[in-house]
């Protein structure tokens, strides 16, 4: 089984608050690594597919880097607001084997006003 | 409107039953995915499939099977065998192309509960 971890667990910021976390994944067999936002009573929505090692991808105040020789990425809030609040999922995608998605088990995101 | 429709949203089951959770996609992608979501739990991939007529089995296959007679129907079934069957369960799609990838679409998932 993949192991692909995400941390923290959870996080409670302030709005204003830039945040950060981590995602970390095999380093051999990449093909792409995805971000997913899930809000509650919602379903999951990608926020960003990178491919490339170095890839910096950036929606409005989001953004994530890609560093697939050492396995890891980031996602970057810049100014927290209470309506980023969500879980956001990181999913690995291997180039050989199985063609579909792992998850990791995700960072709970809690923005105060 | 095209997406991602699961159905129903919560179902109940009298322990010993099999039941089967629908999954229709109208976007033409190719592969579709089953994943089951448990508390404190990320996403854990149940079976998946890149074409019709052909699946493979994920990570947790035990005690669930599915089909894939039509693009836009995978309907998963849990079964007498699944020994822990209440969780929530989420279907996927996604477009294959080469070279490079893709993000995967979700429905509204299914809570399922054994009573």
């Amino acid at each position: 089984i993949l192991n692909v971890e995400q941390s923290p667990q959870s996080l409670h910021v302030q709005e204003g608050d830039s945040t950060n976390f981590t995602c970390s994944f095999p380093s051999s067999n990449f093909y792409a690594l995805h971000w997913y936002r899930w809000e509650t009573a919602k379903s999951p929505e990608a926020l960003f597919v990178m491919t490339l090692n170095g890839d910096e991808k950036k929606k409005g105040r989001i953004s994530a880097t890609l560093n697939t020789k050492e396995g890891y990425s980031y996602l970057y809030i810049k100014g927290s607001q209470p309506e980023d609040s969500a879980t956001y999922l990181c999913a690995f995608h291997m180039d050989t084997g199985r063609r579909a998605l792992t998850f990791g088990s995700g960072t709970r995101l809690q923005v105060q006003p | 409107d095209g997406g991602i429709t699961q159905s129903p949203k919560y179902l109940f089951r009298k322990e010993g039953q099999n039941v089967t959770l629908s999954c229709e996609q109208n976007l033409n992608h190719d592969a579709m995915y089953w994943y089951r979501q448990d508390p404190g739990q990320g996403l854990r991939l149940i079976y998946y499939s890149q074409i019709v007529n052909d699946f493979q089995k994920g990570d947790i296959a035990e005690g669930y099977s599915v089909s894939r007679e039509k693009k836009e129907s995978f309907p998963l079934t849990v079964t007498s065998a699944q020994k822990n069957p209440t969780a929530f369960y989420l279907c996927a799609s996604s477009i294959i192309v080469t070279d490079s990838d893709t993000e995967a679409f979700f429905g509204q998932g299914t809570r399922l509960t054994v009573v």
